[in-house]
């Protein structure tokens, strides 16, 4: 399976000021998913990021405030926007494992984001 | 919403027990799967199984499915503090562009 690598691990920021989150893949892939995990709480999919073409975004989550991008097969980026108390929470990307013939995903090691 | 809900929300056994982990989801799937997190980390894929299939193993790992009652279990044997963390089943949505949903999680604790 692919193996992810993710930064920033943890950060704390302030109010009101954006952070980037970077995920490296060490294999092409055509689809590069990105979660969100509150605290104590289960996943959340923000969106879909696929090369080539603008992410989509699930219900609740909007480009403005997490734009993403996809330069290549094996490189995304998620920026957290203007954020607030509320966005504290690991930041997980992850990616398909298409060898099994299902849905089988791999995860970056996490971004655990406190904002003050 | 989520798709998948355990039971229970949290266990703690003692090392060398076994720990059983139940998950119901809503709509048809044509897998479910297992995954383990460790510390607010990224999580490890453990098991699938596909609705085909009714029973799987996997080293100490047992993970039945029943898709009558819309349900599944995971069975961790002789439990280890190293397998201390949380569970969590996932179902991948039908269609072309699939997505995984999460259920909320067990945490486990497997006391030394």
């Amino acid at each position: 399976s692919a193996v992810i690598s993710q930064k920033p691990s943890r950060d704390i920021c302030q109010r009101g000021t954006s952070l980037t989150i970077q995920c490296q893949v060490d294999s092409q892939v055509t689809m590069m998913f990105w979660y969100r995990q509150q605290p104590g709480q289960s996943l959340t999919l923000i969106a879909t990021a696929n090369q080539g073409s603008e992410a989509t975004y699930e219900s609740g989550f909007v480009i403005d405030k997490f734009p993403i991008s996809r330069p290549n097969l094996t490189f995304s980026t998620l920026t957290v926007s203007n954020m607030s108390p509320e966005d504290s929470s690991i930041y997980l990307c992850s990616v398909s494992d298409r060898g099994t013939g299902a849905n089988v995903l791999t995860f970056g090691a996490g971004s655990r984001l406190t904002v003050l | 919403s989520q798709q998948g809900e355990e039971d229970p929300q949290a266990l703690s056994i003692q090392e060398g027990e076994n720990a059983t982990m139940n998950c119901s989801y809503k709509t048809s799937i044509n897998n479910l799967q297992w995954y383990r997190q460790n510390s607010g980390r990224g999580l490890v894929h453990l098991i699938l199984i596909r609705s085909n299939e009714r029973e799987k193993h996997s080293g100490r790992l047992r993970v039945t499915l029943d898709t009558s009652k819309k349900s599944s279990s995971l069975l961790i044997t002789a439990s280890r503090a190293a397998d201390t963390a949380s569970y969590f089943c996932a179902t991948p949505t039908t269609g072309a562009n699939s997505k995984l949903t999460f259920g909320k999680g067990i945490t486990l604790s497997v006391r030394p």
